[in-house]
């Protein structure tokens, strides 16, 4: 079975600082892996998501992530932090033994940045 | 239109009672499914549907739990005898594909914040 564990349940950072959110996964066979943002009150919205293409994955707002199968870990992060950041943020995984399997998700990060 | 929508965005309900919630996904979506998140965790798979079949429903918590997509559009959750434990968002998501070695990305609703009173 397929588990992703998400190391801190709340990172503070200042804005302007490194931001890094870490994710480690459990996988019988070579992922799916996603890092998806949720802001108050909205549904979740991909940032990112590796699909056994290039291991260091860009994504939107300035995120990047590093498929790293030797430390099964996914880790977020991003060189400057902004205000509007403050969200909380989920890593999933799913198998890609077709195209719509099931996300299985992490507990979530909540990231908070101080002016 | 625009993304998924979900209705209503909130719902009391009274222990006992039956609610159903709704789920219109992106037109032309083939899959759809619905997560269960409940406060502070991480949202967790409940049921799938592929156009009108559902394809999985492993992740129903119980046999009060019941969805359905009979003209493989519109979903529609339904929770009979609502428990406390019930308390939650029921989040849906669609994707466009049906299968095969693409991945196809699941976009998400704003969600169903279900309060069991």
């Amino acid at each position: 079975a397929q588990s992703v564990t998400q190391l801190g349940s709340h990172v503070s950072v200042s804005e302007g600082a490194l931001v890094l959110l870490r994710c480690n996964y459990s996988s019988s066979v070579p992922p799916y892996l996603f890092w998806y943002v949720q802001y108050p009150n909205q549904g979740l919205q991909l940032l990112l998501k590796y699909t056994s293409a290039a291991t260091l994955v860009k994504g939107i707002n300035g995120f990047e992530a590093e498929f790293k199968k030797s430390e099964t870990s996914f880790h977020l992060t991003k060189p400057s932090a902004h205000m509007s950041d403050a969200a909380e943020y989920f890593c999933a995984v799913s198998e890609p033994v077709s195209g719509n399997t099931p996300l299985v998700f992490g507990k979530g990060t909540r990231l908070s940045v101080i002016a | 239109g625009a993304g998924v929508s979900q209705s209503p965005r909130y719902k009391v309900a009274k222990r006992g009672q039956d609610v159903a919630l709704r789920c219109d996904p992106i037109s032309g979506h083939v899959s759809l499914f619905w997560y269960q998140q409940a406060l502070g965790q991480g949202p967790e798979f409940l049921t799938y549907f592929q156009n009108e079949a559902q394809l999985d429903k492993s992740g129903l918590p119980s046999d009060r739990f019941f969805a359905e997509r009979p003209e493989g559009s519109v979903s529609t959750l339904k929770i009979q005898r609502t428990q406390q434990e019930d308390s939650a968002v029921y989040l849906c998501a669609s994707s466009s594909g049906q299968g095969g070695p693409l991945y196809y990305e699941q976009y998400f609703g704003p969600g169903t914040r279900l309060t069991v009173t």
